[in-house]
C-alpha cells in the first residue's frame, strides 16, 4: 500500500472549518483513501472514503485531488470534541483487506 | 456503531504472570485484529483472524498469541509478561461480506497493559 505523508499538527479555531492534508503521491489505482481519527486514549474511529471523487457524509468532506495524488479532510464547524490524532491511510483491499497501515497521522487541536 | 468490547481497561501487573486480554463483538463481524500502539506512536498490527480457527501473525512480531474459538470471540494471550510488553492493546473487527475497498474497522476502546 502507498504512504502518506500528513503535517504532524495543526490548530483550528471553535466553529471554523478544519482542512487536514494528507500527499499520497505513490498512490496507484485500485487504492482508496481512507480516513479514521484516534481521541486521546480511544481506539481509531472511521470517518469517510474514497476513490477519486468527492465525497461526503455526516462527519466530514473528503476532497480527492484530480491526479489523486493529495487530499484534503474538511471537517466543517470544528468543535472541542474533534481534537484528535487524524490518520489519512492509502488501502486497496485484496489479500491485504483489513490490514490497515496507521502512520504518525495529524495532531488536530480545537480551541476555544 | 459496531458494538466492541475490550476487558480490562486497564491492566498493572508483575513480571512473569500470564495475561489475557478480552475482545469481544456482537455484530457478528468474521474479521478480527490486534493492533499494538505505544504512546504517541504508530499502530502496528500483531494478529488477525478471518473467522473461527483462523489466525494469522500480523506485521509486527509479537510473543503474544491469540485464538478464534467463536465467531464474537478474539482474546490475546501472553504467557509470561514482561516490562517491555507495556503498551495499548487494540482490538478491532470488520463485517462479513465487505472486503477490499470498502471494509471499515471497528475499533474497542483498548487495554492498556503496565508490566512491572
Amino acid at each position: 500500500d502507498a504512504k502518506t505523508t500528513q503535517p504532524p499538527s495543526m490548530d483550528c479555531a471553535e466553529g471554523r472549518a478544519a482542512n487536514l492534508p494528507c500527499n499520497h503521491s505513490t498512490i496507484s489505482g485500485n487504492e482508496y483513501v481512507y480516513w479514521y481519527r484516534q481521541i486521546h486514549s480511544q481506539g481509531p474511529q472511521y470517518i469517510i472514503h474514497g476513490l477519486k471523487n468527492n465525497e461526503t457524509n455526516e462527519m466530514a468532506s473528503l476532497i480527492i485531488t484530480e491526479d489523486r495524488k493529495s487530499s484534503t479532510l474538511i471537517l466543517p464547524h470544528a468543535t472541542l470534541r474533534d481534537t484528535a490524532v487524524y490518520y489519512c491511510i492509502v488501502y486497496a483491499g485484496g489479500t491485504s483487506y483489513g490490514k490497515l497501515t496507521f502512520g504518525q497521522g495529524t495532531i488536530l487541536t480545537v480551541h476555544p | 456503531e459496531a458494538d466492541i468490547y475490550q476487558t480490562p481497561r486497564y491492566l498493572v501487573i508483575g513480571t512473569g504472570k500470564k495475561i489475557t486480554l478480552e475482545c469481544s463483538q456482537t455484530m457478528g463481524h468474521d474479521k478480527m485484529y490486534w493492533y499494538q500502539q505505544d504512546p504517541g506512536m504508530e499502530l502496528h498490527l500483531i494478529h488477525y483472524s478471518y473467522g473461527v480457527n483462523s489466525t494469522e501473525k500480523g506485521d509486527l512480531s509479537s510473543e503474544s498469541t491469540v485464538s478464534r474459538i467463536r465467531t464474537e470471540h478474539f482474546p490475546l494471550t501472553l504467557e509470561s509478561a514482561r516490562p517491555s510488553h507495556t503498551s495499548q492493546y487494540l482490538c478491532a473487527s470488520s463485517p462479513p461480506n465487505v472486503q477490499g475497498p470498502n471494509e471499515k474497522l471497528f475499533f474497542g476502546s483498548g487495554t492498556q497493559l503496565s508490566v512491572l
